[in-house]
């Protein structure tokens, strides 16, 4: 157990909707990084928050959107739903911004029909 | 930009044999390498990481090292064992210029041991 925790832990849903995915770090964590693992793309980064402020941006899509909260949770919203959007989307978490070991959580498995 | 090259999988390999999973990088920094594995159904965890050229990370068996003139931190282990089967992820992490951490994790080799 990396300490790190995700809701949903499944997903189903139509193109066309808006899901909000659910983060929270480990304990004293400062920075919560999103990735998305697809079977065509791989484990690609999304975005990295540190202490609520937006640090880095990967390859996000316009119609994905995140925040991390004052208490550090962090959600990633995803919107106009396509077929391709259904992935696993992971979050990790690091102790500050500087720091290496990322801890990862179990996972949202979402699926678009 | 920084990439991360890992050998293509799946790898399939029978118990007790010896693994190797190569694994180079570009970097424009002075990078921090890890491997990570993904068992079935869960999410990612670190296996092992070296901070600095020539350091040996080492866990549950695994190792590899850090080698700065050939780009390189391949995996190995001497005797896989089933519970090994896994997909395993080579990553670098970076602070570029004036810029923030960034970790770039290569594609992912699977291991299937086979008893």
């Amino acid at each position: 157990d990396s300490g790190v925790t995700q809701t949903p832990k499944h997903l189903i849903t139509a193109t066309g909707q808006r899901v909000t995915l659910r983060c929270s770090p480990r304990s004293g964590d400062l920075s919560v990084y999103w990735y998305q693992q697809s079977l065509d793309q791989g484990l690609q980064f999304l975005i990295h928050y540190y202490n609520g402020e937006e640090r880095a941006k990967g390859n996000i899509l316009e119609r994905f959107s995140a925040q991390q909260f004052p208490d550090l949770h962090s959600e990633l919203n995803l919107s106009s739903l396509e077929l391709g959007d259904s992935a696993l989307y992971f979050c990790a978490s690091s102790i500050r911004q500087s720091t290496d070991t990322q801890y990862f959580g179990p996972g949202t498995r979402l699926t678009v029909l | 930009g920084d990439s991360v090259t890992q050998m293509e999988g799946p790898v399939t390999l029978s118990e007790e044999a010896f693994l190797t999973i190569n694994c180079t990088y570009t970097a424009t920094g002075y990078p921090s390498l890890f491997w990570y594995v993904q068992y079935p159904g869960e999410g990612l965890q670190l296996l092992l990481k070296a901070t600095k050229a020539d350091d040996k990370g080492s866990n549950k068996g695994f190792e590899a090292t850090y080698r700065k003139e050939t780009t390189s931190f391949h995996l190995e282990k001497g005797s896989v064992q089933v519970s090994d089967s896994a997909v395993y992820f080579c990553a670098l992490s970076d602070v570029p210029s004036g810029g923030y951490q960034k970790v770039t994790f290569g594609t992912g080799t699977k291991l299937q041991v086979i008893p």
